[in-house]
């Protein structure tokens, strides 16, 4: 079966220091990868997706980025976190090449607090 | 513009009684699809209903069921017989077909809809 791991699970940094959040996911190959980050009580962002390794597309310009430098590997970083930047981020995947009624599996989340 | 809009904040309801959850979409392609997810206080993000833009019939998952309305672009949640597990944020979710989004299968969200159950 599939899992989805994210970690770390929370995070407080302070303004200006980078930041690495990874995710991966086992039991499938060539997934489709996405972050999202929901600020408090608000509804989720797409802030990056991945079809493939290399292969990134953002979604909104900021102060973020994201790598796949394998597979099932999907990394969101930083080189210097703004107080903006603090939120709950999620990885999520689904089914590469799935069709319109894939749903998308979650992972548990960070949560980020720059401070 | 926003493609999924969730007018309701927060919303109560009581113990075994129904309550819906509200989601308009605006989109120009004829193939999509919509979903929702729970969200617990813990932060998971849990699936629980689909409904395709082709499907003739209204989803049903147990406890829910989609009204969907095409004509309106309304796809309301329905919880039956609430349950106080029911209390989290539910978001409605929209995926484009692959005529416009292609491979992507990203899902754009709702706001959300805080849900609170009373016993």
């Amino acid at each position: 079966s599939q899992t989805i791991h994210q970690w770390p699970a929370t995070l407080v940094q302070p303004v200006g220091s980078p930041l690495s959040l990874e995710c991966t996911v086992e039991g499938t190959s060539n997934p489709n990868l996405y972050w999202y980050r929901q600020a408090a009580g608000r509804g989720l962002q797409l802030l990056f997706y991945s079809v493939g390794i290399g292969q990134i597309s953002s979604e909104v310009p900021q102060n973020l980025s994201a790598s796949r430098p394998q597979d099932r590997q999907f990394i969101l970083s930083s080189k210097k976190l703004l107080l903006s930047d603090s939120g709950f981020y999620l990885c999520a995947w689904r089914t590469g090449g799935g069709s319109t009624n894939e749903k998308l599996f979650f992972g548990s989340g960070t949560q980020l607090s720059v401070l | 513009a926003q493609k999924i809009t969730q007018t309701q904040p927060g919303m109560f309801v009581q113990e075994k009684e129904a309550v819906t959850l509200d989601c308009t979409y605006d989109t120009s392609d004829p193939s999509y699809g919509l979903f929702w997810y729970k969200q617990p206080s813990s932060g998971e993000m849990i699936f629980l209903i689909y409904q395709g833009s082709y499907d003739q019939q209204n989803a049903t998952e147990g406890r829910y069921s989609l009204n969907f309305q095409k004509a309106r672009k309304s796809a309301n949640l329905v919880i039956s017989a609430s349950q106080l597990g029911d209390s989290a944020m539910y978001f409605c979710a929209m995926r484009e077909g692959l005529t416009s989004s292609g491979n992507t299968g990203k899902l754009i969200f709702g706001q959300g809809t805080t849900l609170q159950v009373k016993p």
